[in-house]
C-alpha cells in the first residue's frame, strides 16, 4: 500500500524556537496533503490541508503565520512550526488519500513535539 | 452543526467479542470509516462503508445504517493486541472527514 514517511517521529525543541516536520509519499504522487493535530485522549483535529504547487487551507482557529506548510513538489509536504510554546505540545501526523476522496487515509508515523 | 458519537472507553475480555457503537449527524454522508489507533501511534485504516450493511473483514466486520446515522465495529476472538482506540471518520457532502473522539477499547485477560 502507500507509505507516507514522516520525520522526525519526536522532537523536544525550546520555547521560541522552529520545528519542521517533512513528510514524503515513497511510493505515489500526493497532490494533497492533510495536516492534524492530536493532544493526549483527543481525537484527531484537522489543521489545514496543502496542496502541491498552491497555498494551504487552513481550518478555522489555526494561525498560518504560525504554522507553515509549503508543499513544493508531489512527494514532499512540511509543517514548520514557528516560534513554538509549550501548549504546541501535540503529536502532529500528515496523511494523504490516494486514491481519491472517498478513499482510505494513509498516515505517517506521526510527530511527537514537546516544546519546554 | 456536525456531530459524531462513540464511547469514550470500553472494557472487554480476551477472547470475546465487543461492539463499538458510532453515531453521526453530518451535513450529508459519502461514507463512513473506522480506524484503529494504538498509543502514540498514527490511525491504520479498518474499514469503510458506503452502503447499508455488513462488511466483514476476518475478525473485525462494520456494519452501517444510512437512515439511522449508525454504525459499529465488531471485533471477535478478542486478542491483547486489539487494546486500542478506534477511532469512527464521517465523509458529509464536501468529502470533509469528520472525526469523533474515539473509543479506547481495554482488552483484560
Amino acid at each position: 500500500g502507500a507509505v507516507v514517511s514522516q520525520h522526525p517521529s519526536w522532537v523536544i525543541c525550546k520555547s521560541g524556537t522552529s520545528v519542521k516536520i517533512e513528510c514524503r509519499s515513497l511510493d505515489f504522487q500526493a497532490t494533497t496533503m492533510f495536516w492534524y493535530r492530536q493532544f493526549p485522549k483527543q481525537s484527531l483535529m484537522l489543521m489545514a490541508t496543502s496542496n502541491e504547487g498552491s497555498k494551504a487551507t487552513y481550518e478555522q482557529g489555526v494561525e498560518k503565520d504560525k504554522f507553515l506548510i509549503n508543499h513544493a513538489s508531489l512527494t514532499l509536504s512540511t509543517l514548520t512550526v514557528t516560534s513554538a510554546h509549550p501548549e504546541d505540545s501535540s503529536f502532529y501526523i500528515c496523511s494523504t488519500n490516494p486514491g481519491g476522496d472517498n478513499s482510505p487515509l494513509h498516515f505517517g508515523n506521526g510527530t511527537r513535539l514537546t516544546v519546554t | 452543526g456536525q456531530n459524531i458519537d462513540q464511547p469514550t472507553e470500553m472494557t472487554a475480555t480476551e477472547g470475546a467479542i465487543v461492539q463499538i457503537n458510532c453515531t453521526y449527524q453530518t451535513s450529508g454522508f459519502n461514507g463512513l470509516f473506522w480506524y484503529q489507533q494504538h498509543a502514540g501511534e498514527a490511525p491504520t485504516f479498518l474499514s469503510y462503508n458506503v452502503l447499508d450493511g455488513l462488511e466483514e473483514k476476518g475478525r473485525f466486520s462494520s456494519f452501517l445504517s444510512r437512515s439511522k446515522g449508525y454504525s459499529y465495529l465488531l471485533l471477535k476472538e478478542l486478542q491483547m493486541k486489539d487494546s486500542a482506540s478506534y477511532l469512527c471518520a464521517v465523509l458529509d457532502s464536501n468529502y470533509q472527514l469528520i472525526w469523533g473522539a474515539g473509543t479506547k477499547l481495554i482488552i483484560k485477560p
